[in-house]
């Protein structure tokens, strides 16, 4: 889908701190969540409704949003955070209907 | 522990048709909505369906419209999705996912928790 656009690919060095943006029109008016994919697994919510961490999610993932942009802050990024990450919103049509970002692989 | 664990995937033909299955436990099933999203071979996850929490709402995204039906059998706690007139676009794993806020009418609330997926491959 082309509602929600993330990078490709973002890398950066262990405990550096990684920004993983994603755009939209709907998230001025939606919340936002975020999910972590390691290889060969499902996702992992890390982040709702915009800035909101779930329990057992380590708390250096944040989040923050701007207008019609979110983003996904990892602090001292460690190897394990390796992954892509995807933003998800409700459809801008107003739908009922979700939609997710392209994905942004993390390399660390 | 909360679970979901999909069944039903397959090879299937083109022009086939498979039912997919996602059996819930440790939570109360008929309070949440829920959703499938499938992922294609080396890319990234696409919305599919999502059915609110007392089956009457369900919502499709335009690629499976008219084609895929999602139900539920709140006294099973069971989740589906009936796929037809598969094509080879359609190959992919499919993953049903919970809605994390109870009570919701809509499939876009955010979900907390997703199944290992069930891979569904179409060829000849």
């Amino acid at each position: 889908s082309t509602e929600l656009t993330q990078p490709p690919s973002v890398s950066v060095s262990p405990g550096q701190t990684a920004r993983i943006i994603c755009s939209g029109e709907a998230l001025s008016k939606q919340y936002t969540y975020w999910y972590q994919q390691k290889a060969g697994q499902a996702p992992v919510l890390v982040i709702y409704k915009d800035t909101e961490r779930p329990s057992g999610i380590p708390d250096r993932f944040s989040g923050s949003s701007s207008g019609t942009t979110v983003t996904l802050l990892i602090t001292g990024v460690q190897a394990e955070d390796e992954a892509d990450y995807y933003c998800q919103s409700a459809d801008s049509r107003g739908t009922y209907r979700g939609v997710f970002g392209g994905g942004t692989r993390l390399t660390v | 522990e909360v679970q979901l664990l999909e069944s039903g995937g397959g090879v299937v033909q083109p022009g086939g048709s498979l039912r997919l299955s996602c059996a819930a436990s440790g939570f109360t099933f008929r309070n949440y909505a829920l959703t499938w999203v499938r992922q294609a071979p080396g890319k990234g996850l696409e919305w599919v369906s999502a059915i609110s929490d007392t089956g009457v709402n369900t919502y499709y995204a335009d690629s499976v419209k008219g084609r895929f039906t999602i139900s539920r059998d709140n006294s099973k706690n069971t989740l589906y999705l009936l796929i037809d007139s598969l094509t080879a676009e359609d190959s992919a794993v499919f993953y049903c996912a919970k809605d994390m806020t109870p009570y919701t009418n809509y499939g876009y609330g955010g979900y907390d928790v997703w199944g290992r997926g069930t891979r569904v491959t179409v060829s000849s």
